[in-house]
């Protein structure tokens, strides 16, 4: 099945600066790349996708990148503030209806 | 607004005793996923359902099994519960497979 490996597992900027999480996957078919953001007691959401037919999507202050010959995409944060701290996960679909998961990086955006 | 809502937010349950989870969502929703999170684990899959009484096994079924006998309802059940299925357990639904989950408030449960 697939595998999918997330880096860092912890991640710590200053407000203002850019922060970039990476994740690999091992399935080849894998077409649809979700990030989901989830705070501190609260449940995970989608903040941006991306599916294999392009290769970079921005949406404001953040951005993914899609390398489908290298099997890895990357969330982009820019200008972060206070409020991006949270736990991010990656996630790849391969077999149309499960997601698998990375394991999460936790972002700290200190002032 | 897609609303998904878990039976419970805290549970507490006894070493071998039955469990059941629920999970409802108004969004007429085709697929429903069980997870549990584990820090350092993130989520991982258990079972999930792409219809009314289908379901398919995730990376992590042992132990659980589930019943969806209508759209909007998906349970999980610990046949018998040991400690260490003492974990966070969130619910999702989606309407396609490549569409937007959209996850419950979570049960944490705890088996002592």
């Amino acid at each position: 099945g697939e595998n999918v490996e997330q880096h860092p597992s912890t991640l710590s900027v200053q407000e203002g600066d850019s922060a970039v999480i990476k994740c690999t996957y091992s399935d080849s078919a894998s077409n649809y790349f979700p990030w989901y953001k989830q705070e501190l007691g609260k449940r995970p959401q989608l903040i941006i996708d991306i599916r294999s037919n392009v290769g970079e999507k921005k949406d404001q202050r953040i951005a993914v990148t899609l390398n489908k010959t290298a099997k890895h995409f990357s969330l982009h944060i820019t200008e972060t503030q206070p409020e991006d701290s949270a736990v991010y996960f990656c996630a790849a679909s391969s077999s149309g209806y499960a997601l698998n998961f990375g394991k999460g990086t936790s972002l700290l955006v200190t002032p | 607004d897609v609303k998904v809502t878990q039976s419970s937010r805290y549970l507490v349950k006894r070493t071998g005793e039955k469990v059941f989870l629920e999970c409802v969502q108004d969004m007429d929703h085709e697929n429903m996923f069980w997870y549990r999170q584990d820090p350092g684990l993130g989520l991982r899959l258990i079972y999930f359902s792409y219809d009314v009484k289908m379901k398919e096994k995730g990376d992590i079924p042992e132990g659980y099994s589930v019943s969806r006998e209508k759209k909007e309802r998906f349970s999980l059940i610990l046949e018998s519960a040991s400690t260490n299925q003492t974990s966070m357990y969130l619910c999702a639904s989606s309407f396609g497979g490549r569409d937007e989950q959209y996850f419950g408030p979570g049960t944490r449960l705890t088996v002592t």
